[in-house]
């Protein structure tokens, strides 16, 4: 079964800091993963995926991930926070579906809450 | 392209009525997916279509929970009768083959 870890519930950084939130996944095959921002009131947006090619993989709003296997992390970072940039973040595992064409479910993890203070 | 479009945005009922959600995906989006979002916790799988099919429904609660989609485009979510603990936010979401997956911007459901 697959399940996600994001460490930390809340993340209180300054702007111009940087961002840096973590996730662990847990897989049995080879994951496609994404980081997700949800604001207020609002549906998730998605942030970047990884989905078996390069394993830095750069986002919207200068959001990068690296995919490390032997760590099985996906950690999301951004190298200057923006008071914009508060919300809360999701990390997310899928399975690739049978035929690799097409995505499975998502499993998300509990999300981390980013404070940005000015 | 257009997103995934769902309605109603807000819904408060009583326990025990029966309440139900609808969404339009993504043209030519094959894959639809309902998923709870539960204050404070990530979101959760209820259930899965490919086409008009379901592809998984394991965590449905279909004593109460129920979802269609005749025609393999839109769908519908029903909840009846609705429990104090169905409140949460629902959302729907599609895929296609190694490209987006999209959510739309739910539904917010509070039983009282």
């Amino acid at each position: 079964a697959q399940s996600v870890t994001q460490l930390g519930s809340h993340v209180s950084v300054s702007e111009g800091a940087l961002v840096l939130l973590r996730c662990n996944y847990s897989s049995s095959v080879p994951p496609y993963l994404f980081w997700y921002v949800q604001y207020p009131n609002q549906g998730l947006q998605l942030l970047l995926k990884y989905t078996s090619a390069a394993t830095l993989v750069k986002g919207i709003n200068d959001f990068e991930a690296e995919f490390k296997k032997s760590e099985t992390s996906f950690h999301l970072t951004k190298p200057s926070a923006h008071m914009s940039d508060a919300a809360e973040y999701f990390c997310a595992v899928s399975d690739v579906m049978a035929g690799g064409t097409s995505y499975g479910k998502l499993t998300f993890g509990q999300g981390t809450i980013l404070t940005v203070h000015p | 392209e257009a997103g995934v479009a769902q309605s109603p945005r807000y819904k408060i009922i009583e326990k025990r009525q029966s309440v139900a959600f609808w969404c339009n995906p993504i043209s030519g989006h094959a894959t639809l997916y309902w998923y709870q979002q539960i204050l404070g916790q990530g979101p959760k799988l209820l259930i899965q279509f490919q086409n008009n099919g379901v592809v998984d429904d394991s965590q449905l609660p279909k004593d109460r929970f129920s979802a269609e989609r005749l025609k393999g485009v839109d769908s519908t979510l029903k909840i009846q009768p609705a429990k104090l603990e169905d409140s949460a936010v629902y959302l729907c979401a599609s895929s296609s083959p190694g490209g987006s997956y999209t959510f739309g911007s739910g539904t917010r459901l509070t039983v009282v």
